[in-house]
């Protein structure tokens, strides 16, 4: 158990809708990472936040978006959904955001199933 | 932009030892690190090279090379549960992290 939870495990919709993931990093962490991961694409990076703040940001969609909340939590929401944007969807946090060395702690996953 | 290579799928022995390599292409460098991930699973951290040279954990080490773009994870006395897909990840100096593909390993007994 890495200490980062990700709700909800599964979630299933329809093509059109939006969804709201989302995680609770570590305690401590400041960093929240975002990452995709489908069959034929791998492990992409969506979006780094660093204590409220956007802090980088990879291969996100104009359809989703995300914030870090005060208490530190993240949501990411997703819209128009497709089938495509069928995946797991991954949240990391680590203690800082800016240094080199950068653990990253992955919470479990949520697996996005569109129809 | 970035780009990361490594083998798609390799096969080893128990006990044995394999290399898993790793090319990349990027601009700006800051770290490279290998995760291990089962499937199905949430990737979790192995090693982490910022400088040129080896870094050893136990049955696992990893080598980075700047200059070449080169990284490689080491398993040693390979075990069935080291069966997972190893993925290299490069971090470029604007925290953007870029997760190669991953390598499928499979130990056999």
């Amino acid at each position: 158990d890495s200490g980062v939870t990700q709700t909800p495990k599964h979630l299933i919709t329809a093509t059109g809708q939006r969804v709201t993931l989302r995680c609770s990093p570590r305690s401590g962490d400041l960093s929240v990472y975002w990452y995709q991961q489908s069959l034929d694409q791998g492990l992409q990076f969506l979006i780094q936040y660093y204590n409220g703040e956007e802090r980088a940001k990879g291969n996100i969609l104009e359809r989703f978006s995300a914030q870090q909340f005060p208490d530190l939590h993240s949501e990411l929401n997703l819209s128009s959904l497709e089938l495509g944007d069928s995946a797991l969807y991954f949240c990391a946090s680590s203690v800082v955001g800016g240094s080199s060395y950068n653990e990253q702690f992955f919470g479990p996953g949520t697996r996005l199933t569109v129809l | 932009g970035q780009n990361i290579d490594q083998p798609t799928e390799m096969t080893a022995t128990e006990g044995a030892i394999v290399q898993i390599n790793c090319t990349y292409q990027t601009s700006g460098f800051n770290g490279l690190f290998w995760y291990q991930q089962h499937a199905g699973e949430a990737p979790t951290f192995l090693s982490y090279n910022v400088l040129d040279g080896l870094e050893e954990k136990g049955r696992f080490s990893s080598f980075l090379s700047r200059s070449k773009g080169y990284s490689y994870l080491l398993l040693k006395e390979l075990q069935m549960k080291d069966s997972a897909s190893y993925l290299c990840a490069v971090k470029s100096n604007n925290n953007d992290m870029r997760f190669g593909a991953g390598t499928r390993l499979t130990v056999k007994p």
